[in-house]
This record gives structure tokens, C-alpha cells and sequence, in this order.
């Protein structure tokens, strides 16, 4: 079986430019939480999606936002991008959106480069 | 709210010798804790997690985890280390109530030398 897939793999970009990033779950999972991981850092918490809703936000700004489709797979946007905003995108889906109650299949990531 | 710190940024141990990777968090209500590992190139893979009962948690590779709540602690350890477990070792903690996501340690880079 597919794990979760993630497209780009390595993408770079201008201040100021608008990404995409889009995740695929693994079959049969309804839940989709994006994580930002800057080099050195542990995985941050940006959003999680189940079934089409947001359910999760994390503390960044307006110019992060995301969606989920109805075949449960999610794209990640940011606007007006920074040198700061430079890091591996990763993209987790689970069962259930309660992860203390599941576990959490993280894809390989998206590494974004601002320069 | 809450917290996790991993202590070491790098522990660097030999190949069969013992692997001490510490975690301490910080939380306002029942944690559930867990052990993540990454592979250069690659995403998360969970290794452990304790949720409730049993406080020796094994388990994927060998490695084993015990949450001790006096000291809160959730230390992850490995008898015999062997070279493929070189990696990146996440703690993460999240809540036993309402709605919480996972808190994430900046990481412990294991590295095995022959």
C-alpha cells in the first residue's frame, strides 16, 4: 500500500512568491495535519484537517492556510513568502483526528527554500 | 499547555553499547508520550508511545521507553546499539483530554561509530 505522498520534493522560491504543497494520505485515512520542520528544529504544528474541516490551527500567521479535498488529500498554501518561511513541509495523515488515539504516517516532506 | 525538552542535541555511542536518549516534558493534565525517528531524507516513523497502563513501553528496533511520572521523564533506550540506528530521535507529547496535537523536542541526532 501507498504511504503518504507529497509533492514537490524540493522546490525554490523568491521573497514575495506564492507555494503549494500537496499531500495524498493513505487510503482510508480522514485526518491530514501539516507540520513545518526548520533545520535543527523539531516538527511545528500548523494545521489539521479531518473530514474537510479545519479542526487545528498552530500560531502562524494569516499568510499559511490549507484545505482539504473530498478524497481527503490537502494542499498547503503559503502567500508573500519570507526567508523564515525556508524548511521541510511535512504532511502526516491517521485514522482518527484525536492523535493521541492514533499514530500519525508522515510522508518524506517538501523542502522549501526561500532565497 | 505543553512542553518537551531533549537533552543533547548529539549523543554519539558505539556500535553494541548502550543508547540513553533523555526526554523530560512538561504538562498540565495526563501526557500521552512518544518517540519518533527520522531517516536522513525521509519523514517520521513512530517508534513507541505510551498512553496509559504499562509504563515500559517496547517498541519497533529494540528500543524501549519508560514514563516515569515523579521525575517526568520519558527516556528512550536501546541495549546494544547497531549502526542502523543512526538517525534523528523526536519526543513528542500530547494531551489525554479535549482536543491536542503533537508537541514536538528539537531532536537528538544518535550517531554510531564502528
Amino acid at each position: 500500500d501507498a504511504g503518504v505522498t507529497q509533492s514537490p520534493t524540493h522546490l525554490i522560491k523568491t521573497r514575495g512568491q506564492h507555494v503549494t504543497l500537496r499531500c495524498s494520505p493513505i487510503s482510508g485515512h480522514k485526518s491530514v495535519s501539516w507540520y513545518q520542520q526548520v533545520l535543527g528544529q523539531g516538527p511545528q504544528f500548523i494545521f489539521q484537517y479531518y473530514e474537510k474541516e479545519e479542526r487545528g490551527r498552530g500560531n502562524f500567521p494569516d499568510r499559511f492556510s490549507a484545505r482539504q479535498f473530498p478524497n481527503y488529500s490537502s494542499e498547503l498554501n503559503v502567500n508573500a513568502l519570507l526567508l523564515g518561511d525556508s524548511a521541510l513541509y511535512l504532511c502526516a495523515s491517521s485514522l482518527d483526528h484525536r492523535e493521541r488515539f492514533g499514530e500519525l504516517f508522515f510522508g518524506e516532506g517538501s523542502r522549501l527554500t526561500v532565497l | 499547555a505543553q512542553s518537551v525538552t531533549q537533552l543533547g542535541s548529539h549523543v554519539s555511542v558505539s556500535e553494541g553499547a548502550l543508547v540513553l536518549l533523555r526526554c523530560n516534558y512538561s504538562s498540565s493534565v495526563p501526557p500521552y508520550l512518544f518517540w519518533y525517528v527520522q531517516y536522513p531524507n525521509q519523514g517520521l516513523q513512530l517508534l513507541l508511545k505510551y498512553t496509559t497502563g504499562a509504563t515500559l513501553v517496547k517498541g519497533i528496533n529494540g528500543f524501549e521507553a519508560e514514563f516515569k511520572k515523579s521525575e517526568t521523564s520519558f527516556h528512550l533506550t536501546k541495549p546494544s546499539a547497531h549502526m542502523s540506528d543512526a538517525a534523528e530521535y523526536f519526543c513528542a507529547v500530547t494531551l489525554n483530554s479535549g482536543y491536542s496535537t503533537l508537541t514536538f523536542g528539537k531532536g537528538t541526532m544518535l550517531l554510531v561509530s564502528p
